[in-house]
């Protein structure tokens, strides 16, 4: 069974930059894993933020911008807000099947 | 503005069968596919399966969990795509949302829809 697997949390200060991760089981996440990024808040529905391993959509905000890192998707933020603080999930193509990650809960604090 | 928006949540007895829908609006369904996601109480998200659109044969995808019970379907004429679910068990409660994949990616979200499976 194939795992996704990223930060379960990390915290960022105002300001600062921080780094989430997606690594697949499989071994090294190239871009044809076409690396997801969502964003999901308490009590609303997820959004994509990043597709295609780093393309934006209209809605997503310069401060995020996706790649790959060392074998994984990354998604990083520059310049974290108040309004950041939520859950990101990846989500990750093989062949038919797609697999999300487990998720990370981004503290701004 | 682009919409999707899931219907047909509810509450269901174990072994029974439900079936959601989701009605797109401001763009074209045909020119995507549909998967279905869900996220259990508390838990993260899981992708449950899609169905390409009418160029790619309108075939079907499901993950290990669902498949032989879950069968997804659309029709473009209506702009609305279908998740049935049969045998549903406890472990199907979760929110269901649908979304708008186009050449391996997510794009849209639905606001989601929640079905409980309990006796």
């Amino acid at each position: 069974q194939t795992v996704v697997t990223q930060e379960p949390s990390l915290t960022v200060s105002p300001g600062g930059t921080v780094t989430l991760t997606c690594a697949s089981s499989t071994g090294a996440v190239t871009s044809g894993y076409y690396p997801n990024w969502f964003q999901q808040k308490p009590g609303q529905a997820p959004r994509t933020l990043i597709y295609s391993t780093s393309n934006k959509h209209s809605w997503t905000p310069a401060r995020f911008s996706g790649s790959l890192l060392g074998g994984k998707a990354a998604l990083t933020l520059s310049g974290a807000q108040p309004e950041d603080e939520a859950e990101y999930y990846c989500l990750l193509y093989y062949g038919g099947p797609q697999v999300f990650g487990g998720g990370t809960k981004l503290t701004v604090l | 503005e682009v919409q999707l928006v899931e219907s047909g949540g509810g509450v269901v007895q174990p072994g029974r069968s439900l079936r959601l829908s989701c009605t797109a609006s401001g763009f074209t369904l045909g020119d995507y596919a549909v998967a279905w996601v869900r996220q259990a109480p508390g838990k993260g998200l899981e992708w449950v399966g899609f169905i390409r659109n009418k160029p790619y044969g309108e075939t079907t995808e499901y993950a290990a969990s669902v498949k032989g019970r879950f069968t997804i379907s659309r029709d473009d004429s209506k702009n609305i795509a279908y998740l049935q679910m049969d045998s549903l068990e406890t472990e199907d409660t979760a929110v269901y949302y649908c979304t708008g994949r186009q050449n391996f990616n997510i794009h849209y979200w639905g606001q989601g829809t929640l079905v409980t499976v309990s006796s």
